[in-house]
């Protein structure tokens, strides 16, 4: 069975401008979340979609949108990107529902602003 | 809100010996789930052990087992037999409610 996949791998954007991010989860998976890796935050939980809806959103601000469409690819949207929106974005796909609740990691998007 | 500490920024042991990673947690919560998770260099963050709130018997998985206690919310991961493949960092989360929070991470490194 594949693994999660996201793409691109690695982006380079300036300054206010947007940028999306993309990511498929393993078939047969309906949850995706989205998490933003940094050095100094360390791991932070951006937002969960199941069956194309958000069941839960962390902390940040605005900016930060995502969406699941029907086959449960997921993405994610940084709108006017700020330096501090540098950072490597995971995400993360599960079945989403039941006790066996494990979350398979995809390799992650490097997006450094400049 | 829930937060999750590992007190250990780094540690090291020696091939083939035991070591411990420590994590405590704050939540209000009863029923939740707990993870370690592993994050080799350059490499994608894979599962290593899971437990949920309400079973008392600690998880093992091969050389990796936990310490949950549940009262002082506290839950380690020891990692036994130690294996240069080991080194990484090593991340304790908590979830609930498909939110999972993480603690700031330990690095290991697992010396010849």
């Amino acid at each position: 069975k594949a693994g999660v996949t996201q793409t691109p791998r690695y982006l380079i954007k300036t300054r206010g401008q947007q940028v999306t991010l993309s990511c498929s989860p393993i078939s047969g998976h309906r949850s995706v979340s989205w998490y933003q890796q940094t050095p100094g935050q360390g791991l932070q939980f951006l937002f969960e979609y199941f069956s194309e809806t958000q069941r839960n959103k962390g902390n940040f601000p605005g900016r930060f949108s995502g969406r699941q469409f029907s086959n449960s690819r997921s993405e994610m949207n940084v709108s006017t990107l700020e330096l501090g929106d540098s950072a490597l974005y995971l995400c993360a796909s599960s079945i989403g529902t039941g006790e066996n609740y494990e979350q398979y990691f995809g390799p992650g998007t490097r997006l450094t602003v400049t | 809100a829930q937060t999750v500490t590992q007190s250990q920024p780094e540690m090291s042991v020696q091939e083939a010996e035991t070591v411990t990673l420590s994590c405590t947690y704050d939540t209000s919560e009863n029923n939740y789930y707990l993870f370690w998770y592993k994050q080799p260099p350059s490499r994608q963050m894979i599962l290593v052990i899971r437990q949920e709130a309400y079973k008392q018997q600690n998880a093992t998985e091969n050389r990796f087992s936990v310490n949950f206690q549940k009262a002082a919310k506290s839950f380690s991961l020891k990692i036994s037999d130690s294996q240069l493949g080991d080194t990484a960092m090593y991340f304790c989360a908590f979830m609930k409610l498909f939110d999972m929070r993480f603690g700031a991470g330990t690095r290991l490194t697992v010396k010849p």
